[in-house]
């Protein structure tokens, strides 16, 4: 299996500019997570989804963070409009399952850069 | 709720040196606990887990010991390499889905 895949994996934009970071997490996975790493705030989940819908969507920061699900291969994270303080590593990660013991899989990570 | 602590870095060693990075938690019921590495450049990658105390995780010269009576998942190795230079992250696993990280721990090891 090829993992968890993002792309792109480096962004470069201006700010007011609206960004799309996407994923596509393990086959036959049913859960994918959104996380944020910043050096001041550390790991941040933002949101997660299991079968497809969103479950938990309390970390994402305003309404301008938007994130979808259409089908169990692909999702997208939509910042609209960016925001330099939005400048962070976005990495998308999945799991098979919801028991304690299954392991989240994180791909290589999105850095976001917005001038 | 859930909390992770781990000891603040950035951890120095010389190559062969012993390591311990320490982990407490705080969670009702009982958690999975792991351990999570990020090499630079890449996305975190499971090191080693336990599911229930006194389990002992064990991998690629790591290991850490879930230890109930003190709430703590302290990770070891008894010689390091440089190529174990990274950023290594506790986290709990516990109800509702999802996991609970520390804020890591940076390892720059010597030659």
């Amino acid at each position: 299996d090829a993992g968890v895949i993002q792309s792109p994996r480096h962004e470069v934009t201006e700010m007011g500019q609206e960004v799309t970071l996407r994923c596509k997490p393990i086959s036959g996975h049913d859960y994918l997570f959104w996380y944020r790493q910043t050096m001041m705030r550390g790991l941040e989940l933002l949101i997660y989804f299991n079968n497809n819908v969103p479950i938990d969507d309390s970390g994402m920061p305003e309404d301008r963070f938007s994130a979808k699900m259409p089908n169990a291969s692909f999702s997208t994270l939509k910042i609209q409009p960016s925001e330099p303080r939005d400048s962070a590593v976005y990495f998308c990660a999945s799991q098979l399952g919801g028991a304690s013991t299954d392991t989240q899989y994180f791909g290589p990570g999105t850095r976001l850069t917005v001038l | 709720g859930d909390s992770v602590t781990q000891m603040e870095g950035p951890v120095t060693l010389s190559e062969e040196a012993f390591l311990t990075i320490n982990c407490t938690y705080t969670a009702t019921g009982y958690p999975s606990l792991f351990w999570y590495v990020q090499y630079p450049g890449e996305g975190l990658q499971l090191l080693l887990k336990a599911t229930k105390a006194d389990d002992k995780g064990s991998n690629k010269g790591f290991e850490a010991t879930y230890r109930k009576e003190t709430t703590s998942f302290h990770l070891e190795k008894g010689s390091v390499q440089v190529s174990d230079s990274a950023v290594y992250f506790c986290a709990l696993y516990n109800a509702g889905n999802m996991l609970t990280f520390g804020g890591g721990t940076r390892l720059m090891v010597k030659p």
